[in-house]
């Protein structure tokens, strides 16, 4: 039972496009969301959050856009750059993170040149 | 500086023996987690552990077992090791429990022949 989807494995955008990436889940009592970035080899890296309360959080580049009742969340990236070439996994998290976090598949993000 | 340190970042053992996983943190966080990352990519979580409460994901085997010497440490134990144990293990770390985004190691890929 996936209760994060991600149902791109992969998207292909060209430099300087939006990227945007999407994630559903089944979960209500999720709090909170995030989005984590993964590099081969490597740990994911946090990159941005959103509270269940919210609706929109940005941070540079990066944002992240919820949609309750739809149970929808998006990655916005703007400006793409050849950098943001890597795994981007979506997570959702309850309880105040003491049951960890329950992570989708991925979307494998190729930023073209 | 890394944030969060795993060691070895390889293991390659044959079935049936014990082996551990370090972590170590030194961001100051008080809570630090274990998951792994299967063949199909799924990050999902084993272990949650704050100063004195071990949450235990309900589905990981009695062989896996989590150990704390102080806050700054969490190691990872594994008993009779099994073909299906194969994957990558990524420690991680959070301050508090109060939604709070989680900083992952790199990770150790753990090979079973």
């Amino acid at each position: 039972d996936q209760q994060v989807k991600q149902n791109s494995p992969s998207l292909s955008v060209q430099e300087g496009r939006i990227s945007i990436l999407n994630c559903d889940y089944t979960n209500s009592m999720f709090d909170y969301f995030l989005w984590y970035k993964k590099y081969p080899a490597e740990g994911p890296t946090f990159l941005i959050s959103i509270s269940s309360i919210k609706d929109k959080n940005e941070d540079g580049r990066f944002t992240v856009f919820l949609n309750k009742s739809a149970k929808h969340l998006s990655l916005h990236i703007v400006p793409s750059q050849p950098g943001d070439s890597a795994v981007y996994f979506c997570a959702g998290g309850s309880g105040g993170g003491a049951d960890g976090l329950t992570f989708g598949k991925g979307t494998h993000l190729i930023i073209q040149p | 500086d890394t944030a969060v340190s795993q060691t070895p970042k390889y293991l390659v053992t044959q079935m049936g023996n014990d082996k551990s996983i370090k972590c170590e943190q030194n961001l100051g966080h008080d809570t630090m987690y274990w998951y792994k990352q299967d063949s199909k990519k799924f990050l999902k979580i084993m272990f949650s552990y704050n100063n004195k409460e071990l949450i235990i994901n309900e589905t990981v085997p009695n062989r896996f077992s989590p150990k704390s010497p102080d806050k700054a440490h969490l190691n990872l134990h594994i008993n009779s090791l099994e073909l299906g144990d194969s994957a990558v293990y990524f420690c991680a770390s959070s301050k508090g429990r109060q939604n709070q985004p989680q900083h992952f190691g790199d990770g150790t890929r753990l090979s079973i022949l």
